[in-house]
């Protein structure tokens, strides 16, 4: 089983659709979540750190279920720039980050 | 504003041949890092630096080797390239000395190995 996995998709949504993707990982002592976005040939780059509290950014919430050893991430209102695949992040111990393999979104008009 | 720069941004080799990636950032920071994206895969840590001075294996360190020439520099070489590494590598860096913070990534780049 891989440390962290994610749904490659691709999600297609219309604009202004609601979308969720999860991300699961294998070690429960990780401590550290991110979601992190990577546009096409491009370097990825920090969308959002995820607190066990759960967070929101405007149109984006990241939570985490430690009990089922999975994160989410939310996008509301999408918008064309969303497209792009976001990579989940664990840092299932110290010195270390795992990457999924991401899930690819697109959003049409 | 350059952030973490590396270079070459494409590169193709013969198998048996060697090669230095360079990386260098400008935002003070300890830590650096070299990865390798391949399809379908997440990104894989082949080494790091904790600090300068300080190297240590990742996941996928094999066939390669790191340099930390100082604060800003951190080299990656292939000895003898080989086709399993054509791949995208990524060289980032993250302010403290702990692999679990936000990481500044280059634009990468890719390698083919014929």
């Amino acid at each position: 089983r891989k440390e962290v996995e994610q749904d490659p998709g691709p999600f297609n949504v219309p604009e202004g659709a609601t979308v969720a993707f999860n991300c699961t990982y294998s070690n429960s002592a990780s401590q550290s979540f991110f979601w992190y976005r990577q546009d096409c040939r491009k370097e990825p780059k920090l969308l959002m750190s995820v607190y066990s509290s759960g967070n929101e950014d405007g149109r984006f919430t990241a939570q985490l279920n430690r009990a089922s050893q999975y994160i989410s991430l939310l996008i509301r209102d999408s918008k064309l720039s969303d497209s792009a695949t976001y990579l989940c992040v664990v840092n299932p111990r110290n010195n270390d980050m795992r990457f999924g393999a991401g899930t690819r979104l697109t959003v049409k008009p | 504003n350059a952030g973490v720069t590396q270079t070459p941004k494409f590169q193709v080799l013969k198998t048996g041949q060697s090669m230095t990636l360079q990386c260098a950032q400008d935002m003070n920071h300890n830590s650096m890092y070299w990865y390798r994206q391949d399809p379908g895969m997440g990104l894989r840590l082949i080494y790091y630096s904790a600090s300068e001075g300080t190297t240590d294996k990742g996941e996928v360190p094999n066939g390669y080797n790191v340099s930390r020439l100082n604060k800003r520099e951190f080299s990656l070489r292939l000895e003898s390239a080989a086709p399993s590494q054509t791949s995208v590598y990524f060289c980032a860096s993250s302010e403290g000395s702990f692999h679990n913070e936000k990481l500044f990534f280059g634009s990468g780049t890719q390698l083919s190995v014929l």
